[in-house]
């Protein structure tokens, strides 16, 4: 079946632009997460939803970092007024329950350099 | 805080050799324990996972085991394959979210 899918796979922005990464998860899963990759690091967590809820958002970085999923299923993540430190793999993941031990799946990531 | 700390890469083993990446945690309650493998071009993947003391998670012929004694998860495989080649990470859980360590990239020579 089709798994967890995100767009663009790449992304470039200049300094101050406004992006958005959109991802589709694994459908009916419940849980969907945001983590975002430096370059040679492990994934760092953003924001966690359970359905159209957001329950956790303490990993976002900035007020500049906002995280929706209206219906429950595609999410999008927008970075307002991007900035060098931004440039980053942000991956997205889906888990079909609501929480730990479940097994998160993630898709492939949006590389974003801000130029 | 919740951590955790892997040894540093890269690894470079020849083909056959045994493997052991060392992986350690600080959490607090009992949180659950994770190996993700990210293959060259390919997105991350669940190796295998423990969810209690001494739970040991096998996959792919390698193996971990939960030690709560001495808040360690180390990844083994007896004979890796050139095919191991990847970035490895050592994950925990208490809350959902996942918290990673910074990744051990694997380098297998034939």
């Amino acid at each position: 079946g089709a798994g967890v899918s995100q767009s663009p796979r790449y992304k470039v922005a200049k300094r101050g632009q406004d992006v958005a990464l959109r991802c589709d998860p694994i459908s009916g899963h419940v849980s969907l997460f945001w983590y975002q990759q430096a370059l040679g690091q492990g994934p760092e967590f953003l924001t966690y939803f359970q359905n159209e809820a957001q329950l956790d958002k303490s990993g976002l970085p900035s007020d500049r970092f906002f995280a929706e999923r209206p219906e429950g299923s595609v999410s999008t993540l927008k970075i307002q007024r991007t900035q060098q430190e931004d440039s980053a793999v942000y991956l997205c993941a889906s888990s079909e329950r609501r929480a730990d031990p479940y097994e998160q799946y993630f898709g492939p990531g949006t590389r974003l350099t801000v130029t | 805080g919740n951590s955790v700390t892997q040894m540093e890469g890269p690894v470079t083993l020849s083909e056959e050799a045994f493997l052991t990446i060392n992986c350690t945690y600080t959490a607090t309650g009992y949180p659950s324990l994770f190996w993700y493998v990210q293959y060259p071009g390919e997105g991350l993947q669940l190796l295998l996972k423990a969810t209690k003391a001494d739970d040991k998670g096998s996959n792919k012929g390698f193996e971990a085991t939960y030690r709560k004694e001495t808040t360690s998860f180390h990844l083994e495989k007896g004979s890796v394959q050139v095919s191991d080649s990847a970035v490895y990470f050592c994950a925990l859980s208490n809350t959902g979210k996942l918290i990673f360590g910074q990744g051990t990239t694997l380098q297998v020579k034939p």
